[in-house]
């Protein structure tokens, strides 16, 4: 099956930084996904992109689909924005794979 | 913004005892899926189904079973709890044209 890999496992920054995280997977695919897992459990969908880029706010993502690797982009960080950022993928009608996250944490 | 509603949110129950977890959803989406979840780690499918009265294991076995006598309803239950089925159970959905996943607010469930 497709393997996904995120880097790094653990990020601490201080509030206002940038912050870039990495997935890569092992295998072509036509879904991918970034999702924010906040403290309270809740996972929420940030980007639907199995290429191209896409920007919301404050955060951008970028999928290289040829190289089989998905970058996300946080800028000026918050405290808010804390919590474990997952990367997972898919392909055709095949079940979504997760990586293991990045935690962030942002320090005030 | 998403339709796919979990209850309860937490659970704490004795061992021996049943529970059904509900979820449900208003998009009409054909897909669901059970993920189960230990606190920060990756998430793993349990069970899954593409539409009514179909119904698979997913990759990590569990000792839960699920049902889809309806397109929107994706109940997990399980007959017998025990201290190992602590865990966060996530419920998700997507349509036909959009492959994209939505997710349930999930329940965190505690065996005691």
């Amino acid at each position: 099956g497709i393997q996904v890999e995120q880097s790094p496992p653990d990020l601490i920054l201080q509030e206002g930084a940038n912050s870039t995280l990495r997935c890569n997977f092992s295998d072509s695919v036509n879904n991918l996904q970034w999702f924010h897992q906040n403290p309270w459990g809740q996972l929420i969908n940030l980007f639907y992109i199995p290429s191209g880029t896409k920007q919301n706010g404050r955060l951008s993502a970028t999928t290289v689909a040829t190289e089989r690797y998905s970058l996300l982009y946080i800028s000026s960080s918050q405290t808010t924005d804390s919590g474990v950022y997952f990367c997972a993928v898919g392909r055709g009608a095949q079940k979504l794979v997760f990586g293991q996250g990045t935690r962030l944490t942002i320090n005030p | 913004e998403a339709d796919i509603y979990q209850t309860p949110r937490y659970l704490v129950i004795g061992t021996g005892k049943k529970i059904t977890l509900e979820c449900s959803q208003t998009m009409g989406h054909d897909k669901m899926y059970w993920y189960q979840q230990d606190p920060g780690m990756e998430l793993h499918l349990i069970h899954y189904s593409y539409g009514v009265n179909s119904t698979e294991k997913g990759d990590l076995s569990s000792e839960s079973t699920v049902s889809r006598i309806r397109t929107e309803h994706f109940p997990l239950t399980l007959e017998s709890a025990r201290p190992s089925h602590t865990s966060q159970y996530l419920c998700a959905s997507r349509g036909q044209q959009n492959y994209g996943y939505t997710f349930g607010s999930g329940t965190r469930l505690t065996v005691v």
